[in-house]
This record gives structure tokens, sequence and C-alpha cells, in this order.
């Protein structure tokens, strides 16, 4: 299995609402990422989880709480979100020791594009 | 700090035409240089991968070359067809520890029959 699979694909949202994102990859990968993207520009970043516990927070507002259950799954809670925070959210994931994740890179779901109303 | 520069698009041309994409990058050390793919609608795919200096990438007809005197990897097909138009990202892992993928500004590629 060599895919990162990412649930739902398409999420509508009223800024009340709690919702999940959800994301699993069965490669053994130990790193875990959470990226937002808006139109026409590069993937940001958001969290990173390297075996399984939380190492980097790009500084992302508290309305977005990220959780690592075990090596395979990785959430992101939401909450109270605005319009502005509609995007596609993309899970990738990564070889958990430094030279492997420069010799192999990162492997990306297909992601979540999640719109706020 | 470490970053990639990729030209702008949007790139225009025609099934059969050759295609380049220029990137250049800033880091210290040795990074690893990757080209990702995003198709409409979609998620990013890595396309390909050069590790270390005079290593080339290749894949599905896509080709590029680390070139460490140049700080450069550009991407190049000699044919392209409609099914390539994407956006392509240049991105970088640096060698030191605490790396991250760090991304160009992404290049859009329009294929037309």
């Amino acid at each position: 299995d060599t895919e990162v699979t990412q649930t739902p694909k398409h999420l509508v949202m009223g800024m009340t609402n709690k919702k999940s994102l959800k994301c699993e990859q069965h490669m053994g990968h130990r790193a875990m990422y959470w990226y937002k993207q808006k139109a026409k520009k590069p993937p940001e970043l958001m969290f990173v989880y390297s075996y399984e516990k939380l190492s980097i927070n790009e500084s992302v507002p508290s309305r977005f709480s990220p959780e690592c259950p075990n090596s395979s799954l990785l959430n992101l809670h939401l909450h109270a979100l605005q319009p502005e925070d509609s995007a596609l959210y993309l899970c990738a994931s990564s070889q958990g020791r430094q030279g492997n994740r420069a010799n192999y890179g990162y492997t990306f779901g297909s992601g979540t594009r999640l719109t706020v109303v | 700090g470490n970053s990639v520069t990729q030209m702008e698009g949007p790139v225009t041309l025609s099934e059969e035409a050759f295609l380049t994409i220029n990137c250049t990058y800033t880091a210290t050390g040795y990074p690893s240089l990757f080209w990702y793919v995003q198709y409409p609608g979609e998620g990013l795919q890595l396309l390909l991968k050069a590790t270390k200096a005079d290593d080339k990438g290749s894949n599905k007809g896509f080709e590029a070359t680390y070139r460490k005197e140049t700080t450069s990897f550009h991407l190049e097909k000699g044919s392209v067809q409609v099914s390539d138009s994407a956006v392509y990202f240049c991105a970088l892992i640096p060698s030191a520890a605490g790396n991250k993928l760090t991304f160009g500004g992404g290049t859009r590629v329009l294929v037309k029959p």
C-alpha cells in the first residue's frame, strides 16, 4: 500500500460547526503532515507529527486542532472556522528518519476540499 | 534560508511540443530535489527526484538533472500530451537536521490539442 487516504473528499461546513478531517497511511511512515493549499498557490505547512508527537506547529490558529491517535492515522479537528479557511487540505507522510525523508520525499493524499459558509 | 524559484506560468503549448520549466534553489549543504505534479482537482504526486549532484531523475517521459554549479533542477519533456496539463511544483528538502519540504510557487502548464 503506497497511498495516503484522506476523507472526506469534500466538506461544506458552517462557521459554528465542528468537523474533522481524517488521514490514513499504511506505509510505515513515522512522520505525518497537514498542509493548507489556496487556489493557485503552493501548499503551506500547518503541522508536523514525528513518531506520533507534534513537532511543528506553524503558528496555526487554535480553531485547527491536530491529533495523531497512532502511527497510521492523523486527524484535523475544525471548530469555528472562517470563510477564509476555505481551501484544499492535504495530508502527507514520509519516512521518520531525516536521511530517509530527504531520499524519498513525501507522499501526499488527494486532499479534502473544504468550504466554510 | 532555503527557497525555490520557478518560472511563472501559465505555460501554454501545443501537443508534441517540447516543455521546459526552470527551477533554481537556495539551500545550505546538499539538498534533495523533487518535482511534484498536481492535476486539476487532485493532490500532489511525486513526479521525480534527485538526491545528489549530477543525478538525473526521470519518470513518464519527464527528466530533470541536479546541477550543483548552477543550483538548478529544470524539468523537461520532449513531447507533451494534453494529459500533461497540470501544475508542476519544484521542491527541496535540505540535508540539515530539522529539514522540511520547501516548495516553489508552482508553474501551470496547459497543453492544447
